[in-house]
């Protein structure tokens, strides 16, 4: 089955550094979501992107879909960042989603 | 943002008691997951839907677990005989599709079993 790999595991920035969070998977994915946990356990899609670029504030992703690598740039990060990133990630027909470990950010001010 | 609906928040049970958690999922989604994340932030997916059929599913869900997404009701997971082990968040999310667009989840059901 799909296997997704994140990295680093933990990342502690000063408040305004910038952020890059990588997610390595094992098969071409035709479903690729990024996600941020907050720390009472909701998790919120920041991005479907199985394939190129996109941005929305400060966050952008970028998946090169033939080197089976996403990554999720945040920029000028802030407190509020802190928490819990997840790549997610299936393949072919298989609907079911393949989580990696998650990165840990903590953004100090 | 998700519309996903999931209750109860929390509940605790004491081991052996039956555990039921439900999810209603965003309006027009026929496809319905179940994922269990441990107390060490692993997702461990459990089972999904379209409509009322089961899609896929893992072996522990065949035995003490049971899920279903009767039409008209909200989904539901029930454990029938907790177990310490099965204290975790019980997460529901919900697409469009099978595959290829985004999952939406709700907030989550934490189990706690004691």
């Amino acid at each position: 089955g799909q296997q997704v790999q994140q990295s680093p595991a933990s990342l502690v920035l000063q408040e305004g550094e910038n952020a890059e969070l990588q997610c390595n998977f094992s098969s071409t994915a035709t479903r690729l979501q990024w996600f941020y946990q907050h720390p009472g356990g909701r998790l919120v899609s920041l991005f479907y992107n199985p394939s190129g670029t996109k941005h929305t504030g400060r966050l952008t992703s970028t998946t090169v879909t033939n080197e089976r690598r996403s990554s999720l740039h945040i920029s000028s990060s802030q407190t509020t960042d802190s928490g819990t990133y997840f790549c997610a990630s299936s393949g072919g027909s298989n609907a079911k989603l393949t989580f990696g470990k998650g990165t840990k950010l903590s953004v100090k001010s | 943002n998700s519309k996903v609906i999931q209750t109860p928040r929390y509940l605790v049970k004491g081991q052996g008691q039956k555990a039921k958690m439900r999810c209603i999922p965003e309006k027009g989604h026929p496809v319905v997951f179940w994922y269990q994340q441990n107390k060490n932030n692993e997702f461990k997916f459990l089972i999904n839907f379209q409509n009322q059929e089961v899609l896929q599913q893992i072996d522990m869900t065949e035995k003490r677990f049971s899920a279903e997404c009767p039409s008209n009701s909200p989904c539901s997971l029930e454990i029938q005989s907790s177990e310490a082990g099965d204290s975790a968040l019980y997460l529901c999310a919900s697409s469009l599709f099978q595959a290829g667009n985004t999952l939406y989840f709700g907030e989550g059901s934490r189990l706690i079993v004691v």
